[in-house]
């Protein structure tokens, strides 16, 4: 089964916990992407990265941080920094700049 | 600033009447839009893209350029077009993506 996968659906931390999000693409995709989706807000870009061992912010970085050791794998790691970090988080990749972008399923994290 | 705007949160039709998302762009260069849609317990992908002048499911996007617009467009709604529904935008030369805050379409039978 081809395409992007998120893991896990549902997640559930106590508020000062660092906790990470997976997300891994078999789609051999130079580009990932990590998404904040709010309501009434759309997504805002979290980081992206163009190539393995490179990333760069996007717009709403601050609390975030990821890494990108394999091309298939660009796990995010939610910090106790992150002041409202309660949300829905979507990975996405794409195989070229400017070309479709390829969406997993999210996750929904709650921080209490 | 680079900015995608849809004006309308909520977009309520009857079942057979015409519709149109509204899509603005703020870009000075040559923008590369998208359409994505998001149908419920499904995951976002993407409807359309201007470069490619599709029409899928019935839905067609026109660039634009004086106006900064890529409205959506679709001349007899479907039950089954009620899903949100996002704009964005690719600026030249990167892999970034800009996305608008999304409109939710209603289709009422």
């Amino acid at each position: 089964d081809g395409g992007i996968t998120q893991s896990p659906k549902y997640l559930f931390r106590k508020e000062g916990q660092n906790v990470t999000l997976s997300c891994e693409q078999n789609l051999n995709h130079d580009a990932m992407y990590w998404y904040r989706q709010d309501p009434g807000q759309g997504l805002r870009l979290i980081y992206y990265s163009q190539i393995v061992n490179d990333f760069q912010k996007g717009d709403i970085a601050e609390g975030y941080s990821v890494s990108r050791e394999k091309k298939e794998s660009f796990p995010l790691t939610v910090t106790s920094a992150q002041k409202n970090p309660t949300a829905f988080y979507l990975c996405a990749s794409s195989g070229a700049k400017r070309n479709e972008q390829y969406f997993g399923p999210g996750t929904r994290l709650t921080v209490t | 600033a680079q900015r995608v705007t849809q004006p309308e949160k909520l977009l309520s039709v009857f079942k057979g009447a015409p519709v149109e998302l509204k899509c603005n762009y703020s870009y000075s260069g040559s923008p590369e839009l998208f359409w994505y849609v998001q149908y419920s317990r499904q995951r976002l992908q993407l409807l359309l893209r201007h470069i490619s002048r599709e029409s899928i499911k019935g839905f067609t996007a026109d660039l634009n350029k004086g106006e900064t617009s890529f409205h959506l467009k679709k001349p007899f709604a479907q039950e089954e077009d009620s899903a949100m529904y996002y704009c964005a935008l690719s600026p030249s030369g990167t892999y970034k993506y800009i996305f608008g805050t999304g409109t939710r379409l209603k289709v009422l039978a």
